[in-house]
């Protein structure tokens, strides 16, 4: 089992939807989880993180964690077009020295106008 | 501006070249990461440092070298014995605490020719 897996994607949405993001992890000493939106070419950029189980709401992004099932998922509502990007989860296992995140793949996402 | 700078923003090696890729941070971070990120996949941590004059390998640090004399600067150093180094290159620093994020520079494309 791969540490960190992402849905292969891509995944494609109409404008104006919800799109769904799933990512599973393995090692249940994980202690927080990252969610990274990067743009063809350029650096991954933060959109949210995560420590405790339940939800967490940004806008129009909610992250929700489930620790006891291993998966971390990005909800993003009324989907627009300059959603369209990769997105990276990330899990950070370690502590202090040996903090480190370690990146699922990325799923592609095409919102379509 | 607080930020991470890269440089060069692109790069362009013949076989049997070594070539040092530039990474400063004004964010007074203590914990600073390289990673490498190829077509279609994640990134893979090649080396990090959590502070000053001490580094430790990632998962794939072979061919590669780095050096942490300063806080702000961390380069990295591609070797000829990395077979095959072209890709993308991603630095990235944070305050080094478990659960912090970690945010990322412009990156540099290295290409070998």
């Amino acid at each position: 089992q791969k540490e960190v897996e992402q849905n292969s994607g891509p995944l494609s949405v109409p404008e104006g939807a919800i799109a769904s993001l799933n990512c599973t992890y393995s090692d249940r000493g994980s202690q927080s989880f990252f969610w990274y939106r990067q743009y063809s070419g350029k650096s991954p950029e933060l959109i949210m993180f995560i420590y405790s189980n339940g939800d967490k709401e940004d806008g129009r992004f909610t992250a929700q964690l489930n620790k006891a099932s291993q998966y971390v998922s990005l909800l993003i509502r009324d989907s627009q077009p300059s959603d369209s990007a990769t997105y990276l989860c990330a899990v950070n296992k370690g502590a202090g020295a040996n903090s480190k995140l370690t990146f699922g793949k990325g799923i592609t996402l095409s919102v379509r106008p | 501006d607080g930020g991470i700078t890269q440089s060069p923003k692109y790069l362009f090696r013949k076989e049997g070249q070594n070539v040092t890729l530039s990474c400063e941070q004004n964010l007074n971070h203590d914990a600073m990461y390289w990673y490498r990120q190829d077509p279609g996949q994640g990134l893979r941590l090649i080396y990090y440092s959590q502070i000053v004059n001490d580094f430790q390998k990632g998962d794939i640090a072979e061919g590669y070298s780095v050096s942490r004399e300063k806080k702000e600067s961390f380069p990295l150093t591609v070797t000829s014995a990395q077979k095959n180094p072209t890709a993308f290159y991603l630095c990235a620093s944070s305050s080094g605490v478990a659960t912090d994020t970690q945010y990322f520079g412009p990156g540099t494309r290295l290409t070998v020719l």
